[in-house]
């Protein structure tokens, strides 16, 4: 495997559901993320872990939860999530400890009936 | 309010022609620009960057210009081809591990 892989591909779930999305980067790089897209919105930021330790949290709800065991691999646990938070989930990874370049993932589609 | 405007939300060129993708921002502090190109059912893949000491920098087909006055910058891609049909980002970095990101032009190479 080479780069920033994502698994599943493809989810769907309902709003009681639990479910995770993982994400390892075969990179070498400092620094994992996660970000959002929506239809005809920017991507937006959610987590970023550097070493491990969470930097920042753009002010997500508490039904997405983050966790980086290593440097190599984040999750992102899902429970109870609305409709709305259908969207594009993209992990990426960056070596430099400004996280001027990311290099992204293949992400998951998410749909929540 | 967006920090950074691609207001073009597609582009159909020739191939063989250039292509030129725009994008503005608003922050006079931005110090360092990207470029991702992204195609359906895939991740962004970083294309080109440019900092805020250079106005041009090159890589093969793709040039992007900065013009810092105007915050402005644009990525030309010359000659086109239609494996470059995709949709282009623009992203700009805010610091801190922050790239904040345009919602992207589709361009369409016809062949």
């Amino acid at each position: 495997e080479t780069g920033v892989t994502q698994t599943p591909r493809h989810l769907v779930m309902g709003m009681t559901n639990k479910k995770s999305l993982k994400c390892e980067q075969h990179l070498g790089h400092n620094a994992m993320y996660w970000y959002k897209q929506s239809a005809k919105k920017p991507l937006e930021l959610m987590f970023v872990y550097s070493l491990e330790e969470r930097v920042e949290n753009n002010s997500v709800p508490s039904r997405f939860s983050p966790e980086c065991p290593n440097s190599s691999h984040l999750f992102l646990h899902l429970h109870t999530l609305q409709p709305e938070d259908s969207a594009l989930y993209l992990c990426a990874s960056s070596q430099d400890d400004r996280g001027e370049t990311q290099y992204f993932g293949p992400g998951t589609r998410l749909l929540v009936l | 309010d967006q920090q950074v405007k691609q207001n073009s939300p597609s582009l159909s060129v020739q191939e063989g022609r250039i292509s030129i993708l725009n994008c503005d921002y608003t922050n006079s502090m931005f110090d360092y620009f990207l470029w991702y190109k992204k195609y359906p059912a895939e991740g962004p893949t970083f294309l080109i960057s440019i900092s805020s000491i250079k106005d041009k920098n090159e890589d093969g087909r793709f040039t992007v210009f900065l013009n810092k006055s105007a915050k402005h910058l644009s990525l030309h891609i010359v000659p086109s081809q239609p494996g470059d049909s995709a949709v282009y980002f623009c992203a700009v970095w805010a610091g801190s591990y922050q790239l904040t990101f345009g919602k992207g032009t589709k361009l369409s190479v016809i062949p």
